[in-house]
């Protein structure tokens, strides 16, 4: 089955403690995105990759980094979190010829909580 | 700063009664115009790409347009069915980023 998954799918933590959500996708897709669901913001984009080793700020960068050493993962990392970013985050991916242009799959979310 | 508006926030209508929300975005440096669906305690799912001034596409009773040079996207939804209710999502794409509009929630009474 096509799909897209993050770990974990909830995680509550402490400020300053360094985690990983893990984002995997099975349809070789070039693209792919991280995005932040906040009350009255909407999906905000974080981090995107246009392909293996290519990674590019998205409109909420700071706090985060990502990398894209294989094209099947995208992992999201919060090196020292804090409450701000308590938040529910998407992973996308999508075809990219031209990346943007192409209709994006979801994960299913991952509901962060720093205490 | 990007900006993308969506209207109305939210929709009431009832059973089959055909609706339609605006979404409006930068007319400069236009890649693409995304369409999703959202359902509560589930993920986005695409409804329609549009990368084209004059763009038309459907998908049952749903439909959009796009004019790139307005900068304006409409989708309509035709005879409305409670399976209809949802957040509908429109995205503006230039190169990798993009850029979400805050929805239209659409709730459908039977």
């Amino acid at each position: 089955e096509a799909q897209v998954t993050q770990n974990p799918r909830y995680l509550i933590t402490v400020t300053g403690k360094k985690l990983t959500v893990t984002c995997s996708q099975n349809m070789n897709h070039e693209y792919m995105s991280w995005y932040r669901q906040d009350p009255g913001l909407g999906l905000r984009q974080i981090y995107y990759s246009m392909n293996v080793e290519v990674t590019d700020k998205g409109d909420v960068p700071e706090g985060y980094k990502v990398s894209r050493k294989e094209k099947r993962n995208f992992p999201l990392i919060l090196e020292s979190p804090s409450p701000n970013q308590t938040s529910l985050y998407f992973c996308a991916s999508a075809w990219a010829s031209g990346g943007a242009y192409n209709e994006q799959f979801f994960g299913p979310g991952t509901r962060l909580t720093v205490l | 700063i990007l900006n993308v508006e969506q209207s109305p926030q939210s929709l009431h209508v009832q059973e089959g009664d055909s609706t339609n929300f605006t979404c409006s975005f930068p007319s400069s440096n236009f890649y693409a115009l995304h369409w999703y669906r959202w359902e509560t305690a589930k993920s986005p799912e695409a409804l329609f790409v549009m990368t084209l001034n004059g763009d038309e596409k459907k998908k049952g009773r749903i439909s959009a347009t796009l004019n790139t040079k307005e900068g304006y996207s409409y989708l309509y939804i035709k005879g409305s069915q409670p399976e209809d209710s949802a957040t509908y999502l429109c995205a503006f794409g230039s190169q990798g980023n993009l850029i979400f509009g805050k929805g239209t929630k659409l709730s459908v009474k039977p």
